[in-house]
């Protein structure tokens, strides 16, 4: 039974560059959530994804969009990237569906992204 | 802004000693999770914890609820190297349902040999 999978592992891109970072969910899981994570911090909550549809957004600017496909894998795009967007970005599955409270999230083991 | 904060940022102990981690949080939530995290890798869920209850246990770990002090306790007894790793409580962004998360900074726990 695989896991979360992250694609790719590592990334070094110039600042003004876009980035696409790609994310297969756990087996049964149909929701994505992408959190941002910088050295020395706990991850940050970007966006969600459920049934191809954004449901809650953290506090990041619209230069960070994403997408869910038809088999729940999910994209995350960033636009015009930032010396200050060099992190460790997380993709995270979870099962939403019938459910009320939060169900524990499947962490992939995430993109490190280096911005120069 | 970051809801739950843990206590402290960092903790070095023996091995075989028990290690205790704290976190508070701000708003009213109806669960709050654990995770572990070892060095530049992704997290790993420990335990959930649901408003309605006040204490949990799974193997090694106990984790306690105080939704009055809006506070929250992991303990790890007989400590291990292998739990050299970073702790984070987590909380619903909304206070609950099927919501993104928020974490704190985490507690880096150091077992010594």
């Amino acid at each position: 039974d695989a896991g979360v999978t992250q694609s790719p592992t590592h990334l070094i891109k110039t600042r003004g560059q876009q980035v696409t970072l790609r994310c297969s969910p756990k087996s049964g899981h149909d929701t994505v959530s992408w959190y941002q994570q910088a050295l020395g911090q706990g991850p940050q909550f970007i966006f969600q994804y459920y049934e191809e549809e954004e449901r809650q957004r953290g506090n990041f600017p619209d230069r960070f969009s994403g997408h869910q496909f038809p088999n729940y894998s999910s994209e995350l795009n960033v636009n015009a990237l930032l010396l200050g967007d060099s992190a460790l970005y997380l993709c995270a599955s979870s099962l939403r569906r019938g459910r009320a409270y939060n169900s524990p999230l499947h962490f992939g083991n995430g993109t490190r992204l280096t911005v120069t | 802004s970051q809801q739950g904060e843990e206590d402290p940022q960092a903790l070095s102990i023996q091995e075989g000693e028990n290690a205790t981690m704290n976190c508070s949080y701000k708003t009213s939530i109806n669960n709050l999770q654990w995770y572990r995290q070892n060095s530049g890798r992704g997290l790993v869920h420990l335990i959930l914890i649901r408003s309605n209850e006040r204490e949990k246990h799974s193997g090694r770990l106990r984790v306690t609820l105080d939704t009055s002090k809006k506070s929250s306790s992991l303990l790890i007894t007989a400590s291990r190297a292998a739990d050299t790793a970073s702790y984070f409580c987590a909380t619903p962004l909304s206070g609950g349902g099927a919501d993104g998360l928020t974490f704190g900074k985490g507690t880096h726990l150091i077992i010594q040999p």
